[in-house]
């Protein structure tokens, strides 16, 4: 059974430095593996979608890699801003279904 | 990108009654469906899978007869929570995937989700 696991559960950290968030694994058999942002009471919103046979996707300030082999992804967020305030939550896909990480909290103070 | 749309956002009932939820794909044609469920400060928990035209695959510990699921049309999946209590106030997410290939140049194994229906059971 696939498991995920994501460090570290919470962040803070002043506006402007950089951060990485990690996700981990279990099983390597996976179609692809996505990075989410949910707000408070909200939905998800998609930020990154890795393809299993890619390394790393980037978009503005984010960049997410993918070590299929290790079974490890991070979230790179360059810059961190007070609206980056949300969680982030780490996916893998196997087969259509997504298994995901129970999340990184992040607060960026002004 | 591809949109999938959720139908009520948001509804508050009473212990007892049913509540039915809808998941549409509006414009790709969705063989398969999934259902999720997230409690508060909790991650999202695979419910079921649900295919155009069978009957769904439930996880482990969902209980089929209470969270019913119908797929009739390939744009469109309903979980019907019945006889709703208040520990199954959370917050439902369906997600649909093209396994016919390229969709607005998108991988097939794409998950598109929607934007969620958050139910209160008082």
């Amino acid at each position: 059974k696939q498991e995920v696991t994501q460090i570290p559960a919470a962040l803070s950290v002043p506006e402007g430095e950089n951060l990485v968030l990690n996700c981990s694994f279990t099983d390597s058999a996976i179609y692809n593996l996505q990075w989410f942002r949910q707000d408070p009471g909200k939905g998800l919103t998609s930020l990154l979608l890795i393809q299993s046979s890619q390394r790393e996707q980037t978009s503005g300030r984010l960049n997410a890699s993918l070590d299929k082999s290790s079974g490890r992804s991070t979230l790179y967020i360059a810059a961190s801003q007070p609206g980056d305030s949300a969680t982030y939550l780490c996916a893998v896909s196997e087969a259509g279904k997504s298994t995901f990480g129970d999340g990184t909290t992040l607060t960026v103070k002004p | 990108g591809a949109v999938v749309s959720q139908h009520p956002s948001w509804v508050i009932c009473k212990s007892g009654t049913s509540v039915k939820i809808e998941c549409r794909s509006l414009d790709f044609q969705a063989t398969t469906m999934f259902w999720y469920r997230q409690f508060p400060k909790q991650s999202l928990m695979l419910m079921a899978t649900s295919n155009e035209g069978s009957k769904a695959t439930y996880e482990q510990g969902v209980e089929k007869d209470k969270f019913l699921i119908n797929h009739a049309s390939l744009t469109l999946s309903t979980l019907t929570v019945t006889s709703a209590h208040p520990e199954d106030s959370s917050f439902y997410i369906c997600s649909a995937i093209n396994p016919a290939g390229l969709v607005l140049g998108g991988r097939r194994e794409t998950q598109y989700f929607g934007p969620g229906t958050r139910l209160l059971v008082l």
